[in-house]
């Protein structure tokens, strides 16, 4: 079974600071890929980053950044330099190599403070 | 640019009424789905098709039944809608499985209200 788990219902960081939302991952599929997403209050759901479970390197996109650890199963996403607009909800995902099917986990809300 | 449209952002229905959400991509692509999304639950999913006239049923589809007519389409539908189904639903679409490091595109998303 494929499962996604955030720990963090609700997060606080100061701007322009450093965040880390947490993300573990349980699946028995050897090929996945793990994804982020932002869901703002206007409710669409924006793709962040990708990390695949065989790339060697954490996967960067401009201030956000994967910090993937597979024996330990957990995919963190880290925003740095934290802005009032990263106010939002962030989801975790997965998805099997085999099948078409994505896993949410339940999300993690966070709040940018001035 | 990349597109998922979904057919109204807010929808207030009443109990038994027949309810229609449609979903319409322009990416050509083979995958789309239609979740549920309630405060602290996250996204769940209803069904998804992996091909015109395929469904295959998700981990919540009791009292939704799905379309695809046609590859762009996928359209939702509440039988006889209730209260219990008022929520948030979200459309997506995604290449085929042979690629895991396609992302899903979604939809603005139609936040229904059944009274």
């Amino acid at each position: 079974a494929q499962k996604i788990t955030q720990t963090q219902p609700g997060m606080f960081v100061q701007e322009k600071e450093a965040v880390t939302l947490d993300c573990t991952y349980d699946t028995s599929d050897p090929s996945y890929g793990l994804f982020w997403y932002k869901q703002p209050s206007s409710g669409e759901m924006i793709f962040l980053i990708y990390q695949g479970s065989y790339d060697q390197q954490n996967a960067t996109e401009g201030r956000y950044s994967l910090n993937f650890q597979k024996a330990r199963k957990s995919a963190n996403l880290v925003i740095s330099a934290s802005q009032l607009g990263d106010s939002a909800m962030y989801f975790c995902a997965m998805r099997p190599h085999t099948g078409n099917q994505f896993y949410f986990g339940t999300g993690t809300s966070l709040t940018v403070i001035p | 640019d990349v597109k998922v449209t979904q057919s109204s952002r807010y929808l207030v229905k009443r109990t038994g009424e027949k309810v229609f959400l449609e979903c319409v991509q322009d990416m050509d692509h083979e995958n789309m789905f239609w979740y549920r999304q309630d405060p602290g639950l996250g996204l769940r999913l209803i069904y998804f098709s992996y091909d015109v006239k395929m469904k295959e049923k998700g981990d919540i589809p009791e009292g939704y039944s799905v379309s695809r007519e046609k590859k762009e389409r996928f359209s939702l539908i509440l039988e006889s809608a209730s209260t219990n189904q008022t929520s948030m639903y979200l459309c997506a679409s995604s290449s085929p499985g042979s690629a895991s490091t396609d992302t899903q595109y979604f939809g603005p998303g139609t936040r229904l209200t059944v009274l």
